[in-house]
Parts: C-alpha cells; structure tokens; sequence
C-alpha cells in the first residue's frame, strides 16, 4: 500500500545545515511535497518536486530525489530559529491525482 | 483573499454531543478536503470531495459526515462524538491537478475535545 515514513526529531545547531530524510513505497508517485507546519498554524507548501526530477533548489532549500531508493530528502542551508517547526513529507500518485499521502512529520529543533 | 478558513477554531463537547465545523475558500478551488492530525500520525484524511456535490471517503471516515453543497464550502458533521475524535482538525483545498502539482492549501485548525 501507500506509506510515507520519516523520523519524528531532528535537532540541528544554528548556522548548520539540516537534513530531513523520507521514503515512500509507491513507485507511482508523480510529485513529492515537502510542507512546513509552524505551532499552532496549519500546514504551507515549501517546495515540491516532479518524480522525474533528480534536484531542485530554491534559495535555502535542497530536494534530493532517489527514484531507485525511492528517498526523498530536505536540506536547508544555514539554519536559523524560524526554521524550527515540523516538516511533513508528501507523495500524491499517479493512479489517485486527487489525494496526497503525508508521512508523520519530522520536528526541527533549532540548539543555539 | 482569505484563503481558507475554518470555524470554529477550538471546541469542546461532550461524549455523544453534534456539532459541525465549516470550511471556506475564496480561491475556487475544485477539491477540498478534511484531514484530523493526531500526535505521531501526521495527517489522516477524512473525506473528500473533487467537485461541488461530490464527496468521497478517505483513509478514516468512519464517525464523520460531510457536505459540499455549494463550491466554496465544505462541511464535516460529527453526529455522535466520541473521546477517539479529539484532535487537530484540517480543512484544505486545492487546484484540480490533471498533470500538475496538487499544492494543498490548508485552513488555521479547529482543535476539538470529547470529554
């Protein structure tokens, strides 16, 4: 079946760069999504990737796509206290356009 | 524009308690959906719905009605509440994808408790 699985902590100190790691088990994804929840807030879209993408960044932010390995990873660069929240991993599947499948969510702790 | 909204923002009931909450977009989105987000489980859809008069099960729909009589609003009834339906829940919307991205755009939370 569908599943998206990520580890639920990461802490990083500031100014270092973090690395937020997810898989996933259908080989029919077509995009993978990387959301932000801040406390208390609901979810935002950071970035996303097609699955016939290897990379794609956006200023702090690195995709990483391992088709094979079916791993997807988050790198932000340079990371600053606003970062701190939890980072949900997501696949929406060719064979269901209309559904996204989330993972648990990693949260980011920023150490000073 | 607004986004999406959600209302109420908290909520408390008692065991065996109705009531609904109401989610709106400004965006005429097509899809629309209602997600519960419980600790260590992310996010679990509900139901959903592809279109104006439309609905359809998610991953855990059992306890929950819904409703999308008009474009811009999605309703999610609980008819009998239950301790089990505490919980973070989220409304979002989104594009109707065809060969693009689905970007969900997601609604504050309601936060509701069943005593």
């Amino acid at each position: 079946g569908e599943d998206v699985e990520q580890s639920l902590f990461l802490s990083v100190r500031e100014g270092d760069s973090s690395v937020i790691n997810c898989t996933y088990t259908d080989s029919s994804s077509t995009y993978l999504y990387w959301y932000k929840q801040e406390p208390g807030a609901g979810l935002q879209l950071l970035t996303y990737i097609f699955s016939n993408m290897d990379m794609k960044q956006d200023q702090r932010l690195t995709v990483l796509l391992n088709k094979k390995d079916k791993h997807l990873s988050l790198r932000i660069a340079d990371t600053q206290t606003g970062d701190s929240a939890i980072y949900f991993c997501a696949e929406s599947l060719y064979s269901s356009a209309s559904k996204i499948i989330f993972g648990s969510g990693t949260r980011l702790s920023i150490r000073p | 524009n607004a986004g999406v909204t959600q209302t109420p923002k908290f909520r408390v009931l008692k065991t065996g308690q109705s009531m609904t909450l109401l989610c709106a977009q400004d965006m005429n989105h097509e899809y629309m959906y209602w997600y519960r987000q419980d600790p260590g489980m992310g996010l679990r859809l509900i139901h959903y719905s592809v279109g104006e008069g439309t609905t359809a099960k998610g991953e855990v729909p059992d306890g929950y009605n819904v409703s999308r009589l008009k474009k811009q609003n999605f309703l999610l009834g609980l008819e009998s509440a239950a301790p089990s339906q505490t919980s973070v829940y989220f409304c979002a919307s989104s594009y109707r994808s065809g060969t693009g991205s689905n970007e969900q755009f997601f609604g504050p939370g309601t936060r509701l408790t069943v005593l």
